[in-house]
């Protein structure tokens, strides 16, 4: 089975902190997602990577950034965190045949 | 810009009963998959559907596609407590498997 494991289950942080994200994936894909899903917004793709050190910009990339330096690692980082960054981050992964397979979630509360 | 929306968004139902849950979408595609999230938890893959009059069967749950009317239908037959979640469609557009996603679909099943 494939297994997406994120570091964090919640995390709290004050405005202004730097707040790092961690996916690992056990599957050997080569693509990876980060989403952040809200109520009433669904889920929205942030940044994806489809190789190592490779990395594009999704629908919401601004005050965010991500980094990709093993192949089975993906991590999202909020240099600053705001407010309105408080959300649920789901991380995914993919072999090239669409289908999706995603971690637990991230719970960020930002203060 | 590709539009995914579903419908209807809230469903209450009584355990036994049949419902169809239905997805539109405004582009060409032939990839269609369907999730399923539980409170407080990540999305779990259901169907994947590659191909126009695909059809697809769980248990109480069947997918299919119509890739000319651009919809998808998830139809629940004797529905059970169980199956209350929110119902994600997703479609692929071959743009590097991103997907986007529907707004989803939260189902009750009132035992």
């Amino acid at each position: 089975d494939v297994k997406v494991t994120q570091s964090s289950r919640y995390l709290v942080k004050r405005t202004g902190e730097k707040v790092f994200l961690e996916c690992v994936q056990d599957m050997d894909h080569e693509n990876m997602f980060w989403y952040r899903q809200d109520p009433g917004l669904g889920l929205r793709l942030i940044y994806f990577s489809y190789d190592v050190k490779m990395k594009e910009k999704g629908d919401i990339p601004e005050g965010y950034s991500v980094s990709r330096e093993k192949k089975e690692r993906f991590s999202l980082i909020l240099e600053s965190a705001s407010t309105n960054q408080t959300s649920m981050y789901l991380c995914a992964s993919t072999e090239n045949t669409g289908e999706l397979f995603f971690g637990e979630g991230s719970r960020l509360t930002v203060l | 810009e590709l539009k995914v929306e579903q419908n209807p968004l809230f469903l209450s139902m009584q355990e036994g009963k049949n419902y169809t849950i239905y997805c539109n979408y405004s582009t060409t595609s032939d990839r269609l998959y369907w999730y399923r999230q539980d409170p407080g938890k990540s999305l779990e893959s259901l169907f994947v559907l590659l191909s126009n009059g695909a059809v697809k069967q769980e248990g109480r749950l069947m997918a299919s596609l119509d890739t000319k009317a651009r919809l998808s239908t998830l139809h629940i037959t004797a529905a059970v407590h169980d199956l209350s979640a929110t119902y994600f469609c997703a479609v692929d557009i071959g743009a590097g498997n991103m997907l986007t996603f529907g707004g989803g679909t939260r189902l009750m099943v009132k035992p």
